[in-house]
């Protein structure tokens, strides 16, 4: 069984620049998350969607950060425009309703 | 530059020797909790969870304990291995009418497993 699938595993991009993070949550899975993972900061929960409808933005940082799910198999979140700031490793994670969420391996975005 | 960040409590730990990881939680609310594994460029991996309704639950050489009144969890590793080495978050969540699922993490404890 394939596990939540992140593109790309390493991005870097220039500042000013509009960066798009790709996620494939594990079939059947109701929940998808995304997290921002920093040394200052640690773990930091950006979004969540429920059967694709996003329920909690409230860790979005600000309004250059969006994220959509269109579907039950792809969700997206973009960048624009990127800053230096926005170096982390962002992860995908999804869930069953009352499950653990299980995460993918991460895009380690870099904004020179 | 100094390399400036968050300071996780790190566990030193010899081979062979079992392990205890604790993690405080806050919200008394909170009825799921999960122990996760990270190691170094990879994401958080699932290890064992526990509802509110338990205070125990065993694995395979792992051991979550719940303790509600004091809000703590505490993972054991038994016989703990060089590859244990990693650093593990503990997380909380609590169902929202109508289903939302919200996992809150904390900081992390950078277990370190010596020959």
């Amino acid at each position: 069984d394939a596990g939540v699938i992140q593109s790309p595993r390493h991005e870097v991009t220039e500042m000013g620049q509009e960066v798009t993070l790709r996620c494939k949550p594990i079939s059947g899975h109701d929940y998808l998350f995304w997290y921002r993972q920093t040394m200052m900061r640690g773990l930091e929960l950006l979004i969540y969607f429920n059967n694709n409808v996003p329920i909690d933005d409230s860790g979005m940082p600000e309004d250059r950060f969006s994220a959509k799910m269109p579907n039950a198999s792809f969700s997206t979140l973009k960048i624009q425009p990127s800053e230096p700031r926005d170096s982390a490793v962002y992860f995908c994670a999804s869930s069953l309703t009352g499950g653990a969420a299980f995460f993918g391996q991460g895009t380690r975005l870099t904004v020179v | 530059g100094e390399n400036v960040g968050l300071h996780l409590p790190t566990l030193s730990v010899q081979e062979g020797d079992n392990s205890i990881i604790n993690c405080a939680y806050s919200n008394s609310a909170s009825d799921y909790f999960i122990w996760y594994k990270q190691e170094s460029g990879k994401g958080p991996q699932f290890i064992i969870d526990i509802r509110s309704n338990m205070d125990k639950r065993q694995g395979q050489r792992v051991t979550v304990l719940l303790n509600k009144t004091v809000k703590h969890l505490s993972l054991q590793i038994a016989a703990t291995q060089p590859g244990d080495s990693a650093v593990y978050f503990c997380a909380d969540s609590f169902i929202l009418t109508g289903g939302g699922n919200k996992l809150t993490f904390g900081t992390g404890t950078q277990l370190k497993v010596e020959l």
